[in-house]
């Protein structure tokens, strides 16, 4: 079993497209985050979201919006697509946010290339 | 702000050999520092995490270090092989992980 798995694993699409990437975790975990890896495999935050409530909001455009229908899922939603959108994006999860428990367990990446 | 630097460029070193990362941080103290190891194509995996209370972590042939008046953690591979070859990133612990830039080991034969 797949302990945070996010779907689709490649995402190929025009700019000005709308797109999903979803994610789900299977670890009972109450905090889920999506995070962003650029092309120089900097990993930096989006979003977190804390028992399906927004936690951490960083300077994202407002064309990412997350959704948390429950604590197991976190979606992430992506209006008019630009060529700097291109990048892997990652899901992941952990028990609690912040502290020595704030351990990240991260799904494989969805590789979203906007052309 | 926060900051957290790791050595951008790939580390090469021969199989047998000890590996020795670093991660140096400012404008921070961080209680915990964490590892994780990055393959190609996956996510990161957590590896170790270091309270700044403890000098010293091991698993198996991981060590890592947590020097606050450097404000530096080290991480070292001993006995390494080819399979250790990845990105290692090391990240700050707080209410939200900010990681480095990962450094690149590759272990030859």
């Amino acid at each position: 079993d797949t302990a945070v798995s996010q779907t689709p694993k490649y995402l190929v699409t025009q700019m000005g497209n709308d797109k999903s990437i979803k994610c789900e975790q299977n670890l009972g975990h109450d905090t889920m985050y999506w995070y962003k890896q650029d092309s120089k495999k900097f990993l930096k935050i989006m979003f977190s979201y804390n028992n399906k409530e927004l936690i951490i909001n960083e300077t994202v455009p407002n064309r990412f919006s997350p959704k948390s229908p429950d604590k197991a899922h976190l979606n992430l939603h992506i209006n008019s697509l630009e060529l700097g959108d291109s990048a892997v994006y990652f899901c992941a999860s952990s028990q609690v946010l912040g502290g020595a428990k704030n351990i990240q367990y991260f799904g494989a990446g969805t590789r979203l290339s906007v052309l | 702000s926060q900051k957290i630097e790791q050595n951008s460029e790939a580390l090469n070193i021969q199989e047998g050999k000890t590996a020795t990362l670093t991660c140096n941080y400012t404008n921070y103290s961080p209680a915990y520092l964490q590892w994780y190891r990055q393959d190609p194509g996956r996510g990161p995996v957590f590896l170790l995490l270091i309270r700044k209370n403890e000098k010293e972590k091991r698993k198996e042939r991981l060590k890592v270090t947590f020097d606050t008046t450097l404000k530096q953690s080290l991480f070292h591979i001993t006995a390494s092989q080819p399979a250790d070859s990845a990105t290692y990133l090391c990240a700050t612990q707080g209410g939200k992980l900010i990681f480095g830039q990962g450094t690149e080991l590759s272990v030859k034969p």
